[in-house]
């Protein structure tokens, strides 16, 4: 079974309007933690957001903002006020503590694409 | 501003050729990890060193492939013979891990990778 599920191969957004990125897991560990990165067609990988399991409050991160949603295992991750810039692929991550270790477990990313 | 560097940036080889590729981590961070990124199969974990102990290379083929960090600024990853199906971009990441889950803090600053293509 896959650990991340991204169901979204490709998203569209017009610019300034705001977008969500899907991210669904599946763990049976206590503790983890949800993470996502940008990849801009440069190929670089840059973190955004982190979302702990024991967190009660959703992460932001200035226009990142991360819909952690415990029980039904997901974590989107919402972009407010889309730039051209935005435009690039999204991996959502999952690190476990008991059962995978220190490692990041990537979804298969979303390619969003921020039309002017 | 601190980042992890990876050499070479792009590799072109032959078939049966050995390949090195080099990471300095990011000064202070406590893991390295070795992941790989194709098209078909996304991003793999290859191998990984807490403290420079390797802790899981379970990724790698291991008949082909070794990884191993002699210092704490230097991590390797060595394909020997190197074969087609090994092009891919191959990316190093470290972090300060200290709790098992990471914790705030315990995100991996990738390197810009290294992208080998073997004929």
């Amino acid at each position: 079974a896959q650990k991340i599920t991204q169901t979204q191969p490709g998203m569209f957004v017009q610019e300034k309007e705001a977008v969500t990125l899907d991210c669904t897991y599946d763990t049976s560990d206590q503790s983890y933690g949800l993470f996502w990165y940008k990849q801009p067609s440069s190929g670089e990988m840059i973190f955004l957001i982190y979302q702990g399991s024991y967190d009660e409050q959703n992460a932001t991160e200035g226009r990142y903002s991360l819909n952690f949603q415990k029980a039904r295992k997901s974590a989107n991750l919402v972009i407010s006020a889309s730039q051209l810039g935005d435009s690039a692929m999204y991996f959502c991550a999952m690190r476990e503590a008991q059962t995978s270790g220190s490692r990041l477990t990537f979804g298969e990313g979303t390619q969003l694409t921020v039309n002017p | 501003d601190a980042r992890v560097t990876q050499t070479p940036r792009d590799k072109v080889t032959e078939m049966g050729q050995e390949v090195t590729m080099r990471c300095q981590p990011i000064l202070g961070h406590n893991t390295v990890f070795w992941y790989r990124q194709t098209m078909m199969q996304g991003l793999e974990l290859l191998a990984y060193f807490r403290n420079r102990a390797p802790l899981d290379d379970s990724g790698m083929p291991k008949d082909r492939f070794s990884a191993e960090m002699p210092d704490a600024t230097l991590a390797t990853l060595k394909i020997q013979p190197s074969e087609p199906r090994d092009s891919a971009v191959y990316f190093c990441a470290s972090g300060l891990i200290l709790g098992l889950a990471g914790g705030p803090g315990g995100e991996l600053f990738f390197g810009e990778g290294s992208r080998l293509t073997v004929l």
